[in-house]
C-alpha cells in the first residue's frame, strides 16, 4: 500500500459526459501528479501540482483540468468524453522538491470506461 | 521531448535463469527510477538511481545507472515466479519539475 488513495476505483460512462476523479496523497506530501496509461502511449504524465499551484503540464488536453485543494487532494476533471479517453488515469504523490529525486508513489488508479 | 526507451518489450524465462532489461535514452536525467506494475494496479517504485554509475542492489535485482546518466539496466538474478510483472523505467530532468517520462515498459513472464 502506497499512501495514495484514488477514487472511484472504476468508472464507465458515456461520450460527452463529464467526470471527476479524485486523489489523496501520503501524508506529507505537498505535490501531486496526474498520469494517463494506455495500452498504445504507456504511461503518460499529464499535470503536476505543488501545494495548491500548478506545477507543471504535459500532454494534457483541453477538455481536462486538475485542481489541488488546500487540504491537498486533488481532483481531476476530464468532460466532453471521447471514446479515446478510455485508460487507466493515476495519481501519484510525493514530497515536494528535492534535488536530485522526488520519488513518487502512485495510487491504485482509476479504470475509465468511455462508450 | 525526452524519450526512454526499454528493451526487450517482452520477455518469457524459465524460474532460475537470469535476464537484464535496458533502459536507454539520448536524454541526461537527474535521476532514474524502475517501478514494477501488476496488471489493473498502480506502479511500485523499487529503486531511484542518481548518481552516474551508480550501482544498487535489492535481493536478486541490480540497477545500475550509466556513468552518462542516459541509461540504466535491471538484472535480476535466479528469477522466480513472483518476478512476473511489467517493469518500467522513468526518468525525471529536474528543471524545475519533477515530471517522470516513463519507458513502454519490459513484460516479464517467469515460468514455474
Amino acid at each position: 500500500d502506497s499512501g495514495v488513495t484514488q477514487t472511484p476505483k472504476h468508472l464507465i460512462t458515456a461520450t460527452g459526459q463529464r467526470v471527476t476523479l479524485r486523489c489523496s496523497p501520503r501524508s506529507g506530501d505537498l505535490s501531486v501528479y496526474w498520469y494517463q496509461q494506455s495500452l498504445d502511449q504507456g504511461l503518460q504524465f499529464l499535470i503536476q501540482y505543488y501545494n495548491g499551484e500548478e506545477r507543471a503540464k504535459g500532454n494534457i488536453l483541453e477538455r481536462f483540468s486538475a485542481q489541488q485543494f488546500p487540504d491537498l487532494h486533488s481532483e481531476l476533471n476530464l468532460s466532453s468524453l471521447e471514446l479515446g479517453d478510455s485508460a487507466l488515469y493515476f495519481c501519484a504523490s510525493s514530497v515536494g522538491f528535492f534535488r536530485p529525486a522526488s520519488e513518487q508513489y502512485f495510487g491504485p488508479g482509476t479504470r475509465l470506461t468511455v462508450t | 521531448t525526452q524519450l526512454l526507451e526499454q528493451s526487450p518489450q517482452f520477455l518469457s524465462i524459465q524460474e532460475g535463469e537470469n535476464l537484464t532489461v535496458y533502459c536507454n535514452s539520448s536524454s541526461v536525467f537527474s535521476s532514474l527510477q524502475w517501478y514494477r506494475q501488476e496488471p489493473g494496479e498502480g506502479p511500485v517504485l523499487l529503486v531511484t538511481v542518481v548518481t552516474g554509475g551508480e550501482v544498487k542492489k535489492l535481493k536478486r535485482l541490480t540497477f545500475q545507472f550509466g556513468d552518462a546518466r542516459k541509461d540504466s539496466s535491471l538484472h535480476i538474478t535466479a528469477a522466480q515466479p513472483g518476478d512476473t510483472g511489467l517493469y518500467l523505467c522513468a526518468g525525471q530532468s529536474g528543471a524545475g519539475s519533477y515530471q517522470l517520462t516513463f519507458g513502454k515498459g519490459t513484460k516479464l513472464s517467469v515460468i514455474p
